[in-house]
């Protein structure tokens, strides 16, 4: 079954301080990895794509890393800030022809000054 | 920066009755999607559209649910007679071409169905 399973389920760090955020999936076939960022009521906002050929990919103080063989993901956020609080959600394409999203539940972000 | 736009964005009605959801995708993107979430609960996969047809949908997406582009700007989708659990995030989104090449999905700020 095509699944994406992210941890922690939700997490809080004062500012200033750097997080990661774990993501492991099981879509198949895969085309793509995807970290996305949602603030509450809102809907999702790209902050990397990853093929299966890049081990590591940053957008400024973001830097996700992508183990092909192992089908984890992480997410790096350094020197957070309060801006930051939000839900990080790991999302696969695959599983079909044109390709489909897979979303994980996201990792609930909150940064305390 | 373009955006998709959706509209509304919270809309309540009363089971058993059509709702249609509206979406302006970004003016030279070609695929389009509906995606839903229900509170709590993960971003679900709804329906894909190119070339003026379903190009793939979910278990989901039932026979009361139809998607529509009737002009060349609007995408909607219409429920036909809403039941307590279709109530959810909708999210549409849009992309130049297949998620395959890499391409970004935009999605839109979605409208929060309510079904009482």
């Amino acid at each position: 079954k095509n699944q994406v399973e992210q941890s922690p389920q939700s997490l809080i760090i004062l500012e200033g301080k750097n997080c990661t955020l774990q993501c492991n999936y099981t879509v198949s076939p895969f085309s793509n990895l995807r970290w996305y960022k949602q603030d509450t009521g809102r809907g999702p906002v790209s902050l990397t794509i990853m093929t299966f050929s890049e081990n590591t990919k940053s957008n400024g103080r973001y830097t996700a890393t992508l183990d092909a063989d192992t089908k984890q993901s992480s997410l790096h956020i350094t020197a957070s800030q309060l801006s930051d609080s939000a839900s990080y959600i790991c999302v696969v394409l695959g599983g079909s022809t044109l390709g489909r999203l897979y979303f994980g539940r996201g990792t609930q972000l909150t940064v305390w000054p | 920066e373009p955006e998709v736009t959706q509209t509304p964005s919270h809309q309540v009605t009363q089971m058993g009755q059509e709702v249609i959801l509206r979406c302006v995708p970004i003016s030279n993107h070609l695929y389009f999607y509906w995606y839903r979430q229900i509170l709590g609960q993960k971003v679900e996969f709804l329906v894909s559209f190119y070339n003026n047809e379903i190009s793939e949908k979910s278990e989901i997406f039932d026979d009361q649910f139809s998607v529509e582009r009737p002009d060349g700007s609007n995408f909607t989708l219409k429920i036909r007679s809403t039941k307590l659990e279709d109530s959810a995030m909708y999210f549409c989104a849009s992309t130049p071409g297949t998620g395959g090449s890499n391409y970004g999905y935009t999605f839109g700020s979605g409208t929060r169905l309510t079904v009482v």
